[in-house]
């Protein structure tokens, strides 16, 4: 079974536009990352949430985590062809705290 | 910030040999670093848990034989995939946390990838 579910697998929209890519748990989250990748190479370190209610925000990317502490979105503003790539969440489980990771998002930007 | 080094970034390798990947936190102590293989088009999926200076923690349906992992010092965890076949071929990364600063972001090495023929 899958503890994070990550939607829509798949995403494909006009440049200029906005999205949104939603990362649910059916556990408290008590650390939500976000993280790109192109397949193939490192990950990039988006954002990491923790608190409910907590939104961050780095250049164009937005992240909330909702109050209850088990959904988490990423929203793209005025997207980009630099913004196509994997987006992936992940969280920290358990006592041992490690580190798993929805299905991903695969995003595309058509010019 | 905090880096991760992997090492290789690429290997191949003749079916039934073994590989050895090194992770290593250049400029913090990482008590815990994790292991992860990724297919095409597919996520991250966790192998492991290494701990340093105990055994690691292996995921369900992950061969402890087979892929060894070893995480002597606070700075590097090592992992020997043995007897490699062509179905090992993949995408191995691993992650890191920093002990001083506890529940922080992960830092992830540039990844390495197997490809066993």
């Amino acid at each position: 079974s899958q503890e994070l579910e990550q939607s829509p697998q798949s995403l494909i929209v006009q440049e200029g536009k906005n999205l949104t890519i939603n990362c649910t748990s059916s556990k408290t989250l008590y650390g939500l990352y976000w993280y790109k990748q192109k397949y193939g190479e490192g990950l990039i370190f988006l954002m990491m949430l923790q608190k409910g209610g907590e939104e961050k925000s780095h250049e164009k990317i937005t992240a909330k985590l909702d109050e209850k502490k088990q959904q988490s979105s990423l929203h793209i503003t005025a997207s980009q062809p630099s913004h196509a790539g994997i987006y992936l969440c992940g969280a920290a489980l358990g006592r041992a705290q490690k580190l798993v990771f929805g299905q991903g998002t695969r995003l595309t930007i058509n010019p | 910030g905090a880096v991760v080094s992997q090492h290789p970034s690429w290997v191949i390798c003749k079916s039934g040999t073994s590989v050895k990947i090194e992770c290593r936190s250049l400029d913090f102590q990482a008590t815990t670093m994790f292991w992860y293989r990724q297919f095409p088009k597919q996520s991250l999926m966790l192998m492991a848990t290494s701990n340093e200076g105990s055994k690691a923690t292996y995921e369900q349906g992950v061969e402890k034989d087979k892929f060894l992992i070893n995480h002597a010092s606070l700075t590097l965890s090592t992992l020997t995939v043995t007897s490699a076949h062509p179905e090992d071929s993949s995408f191995y990364i691993c992650s890191a946390r920093d002990k001083g600063r506890g529940n922080t972001e992960a830092f992830f090495g540039q990844g390495t990838r197997l490809t066993v023929v």
